[in-house]
Parts: C-alpha cells; sequence; structure tokens
C-alpha cells in the first residue's frame, strides 16, 4: 500500500496571506490527524477528522482549520498567516476511530515558511 | 493542564553503549505510544503500551510502562549508528487525543 502523502512538500507564504495544505492517507483509514511540529513546541495536535466530522480539536486558533472529504483525504487550511505559523505540518492516519489506541502512520510533512 | 515530560532533551553516546529516555506524566495515563524520527523524516511508530507494569522488547529496544500507568521508557543497548534521530512519547489521558513528549535527541558518536 502507499503511505500517506501530503502536498506540497515545501511552501514558502508571506505574512497575512492563507495557505491549503492536503493530505491523502493510506488507502482504507478513515482518520487523519494535523500536527504542527516546531523546534521549540515540539508536536502539537491541531486536530482529528473521522468520516468527514472533526471528532477533536488542539488549542490552535479559528485561523487554523480543516475538513475531511468522502474519500478520507484532508485539507487544512491557515488563514492570516503570521511569522509563528512557519513549522512542518504533519498529517497522520489511522485505520479507524479509535486514534488513540492506533498507530498513527504519518506523512512527510509540509514544510512552510512564512516571511 | 495535562502535561507530559520527557528527558532528556539531548543524549550524546558513543557507539556502543546504552541509552534511556524517560516520559513522565503527573496523572494516570490510558496507553502510551513511541515513535521514533530520523533527521528530516517523519516520525515512525515503534510501539504501544497499555498494561500497567508491560514491558516490551523489540531486538535491542526494551520499552517500559510504569506500575502506576504515569511513566515509561525506552532503553537501547548497545546503539548503533542507525539509532540516530528523536525518539517521542505519545500519551492518550483518557481525553481521545495524543499528547507527544518535546522528543530525546539521540547522537551517536563514531
Amino acid at each position: 500500500k502507499a503511505g500517506v502523502t501530503q502536498t506540497p512538500r515545501y511552501l514558502i507564504k508571506t505574512r497575512g496571506q492563507q495557505v491549503t495544505l492536503s493530505c491523502s492517507p493510506i488507502s482504507g483509514h478513515r482518520s487523519v490527524s494535523w500536527y504542527q511540529q516546531t523546534p521549540g513546541q515540539g508536536l502539537q495536535f491541531l486536530f482529528e477528522y473521522f468520516s468527514e466530522t472533526q471528532r477533536n480539536k488542539g488549542n490552535f486558533p479559528g485561523r487554523f482549520s480543516g475538513r475531511q472529504f468522502s474519500n478520507s483525504r484532508s485539507e487544512m487550511n491557515v488563514s492570516t498567516l503570521e511569522l509563528g505559523d512557519s513549522a512542518l505540518y504533519l498529517c497522520a492516519s489511522t485505520p479507524g476511530a479509535a486514534q488513540v489506541k492506533e498507530t498513527q502512520y504519518f506523512g512527510p510533512g509540509t514544510r512552510l515558511l512564512v516571511l | 493542564g495535562q502535561q507530559v515530560m520527557q528527558i532528556p532533551q539531548y543524549q550524546h553516546v558513543q557507539e556502543g553503549e546504552d541509552f534511556t529516555t524517560y516520559c513522565n506524566s503527573s496523572t494516570t495515563l490510558s496507553n502510551i505510544q513511541w515513535y521514533k524520527q530520523r533527521p528530516g523524516g517523519h516520525p515512525v511508530f515503534l510501539i504501544q503500551l497499555v498494561k500497567s507494569g508491560e514491558v516490551k522488547k523489540q531486538k535491542r529496544l526494551t520499552f517500559q510502562f510504569g506500575e502506576a500507568k504515569k511513566n515509561s521508557s525506552l532503553h537501547i543497548t548497545a546503539t548503533q549508528t542507525t539509532d540516530v534521530g528523536t525518539y517521542f512519547c505519545a500519551v492518550n489521558f483518557g481525553n481521545e487525543k495524543l499528547t507527544f513528549g518535546t522528543g530525546t535527541r539521540l547522537t551517536i558518536i563514531p
């Protein structure tokens, strides 16, 4: 099976712009989670989607949003970008609904740089 | 809030020496997972521990879950250059979210 794929892999934006990142889970996986990874804060949970519904959300401002499509592909959007949003954004998929008890398969990430 | 402490933050060892990273919580955990992230890579699942006092081994890696389910450790025997990377614990406080530790970055001196 193909692994989790994320596009684009690298992105440069300027402050105030918005960005959309895409994640395609492993075939058959229905849950997608998003994480922000920075050197200072480590891996921070953004949100989790299962069957097109947001099941859990981390402590991020409303500028961060996401959605999941019927084919389980997911997108996350960040509006009004700030310098502090520069990070590696990782998505992870799991087969079922018990995200916290299942193996998370991570994609390669999208590295976002905000100038 | 519920937090997990992972120590040490960095560890430099001579090749062949042992390595241990610890994950500590002030509250009881439902389960804990361990991941490894190679430099420039993404986290890769290693193991999950669920039961109190559980010990699991994968070749040179030994994972332990404390009796009180508040701490865990990952021990690598006789490190090799392929062990280089950052090791993360990810814990479940019972709130359906995984909280990752800050990670321990392991470097090997050949």
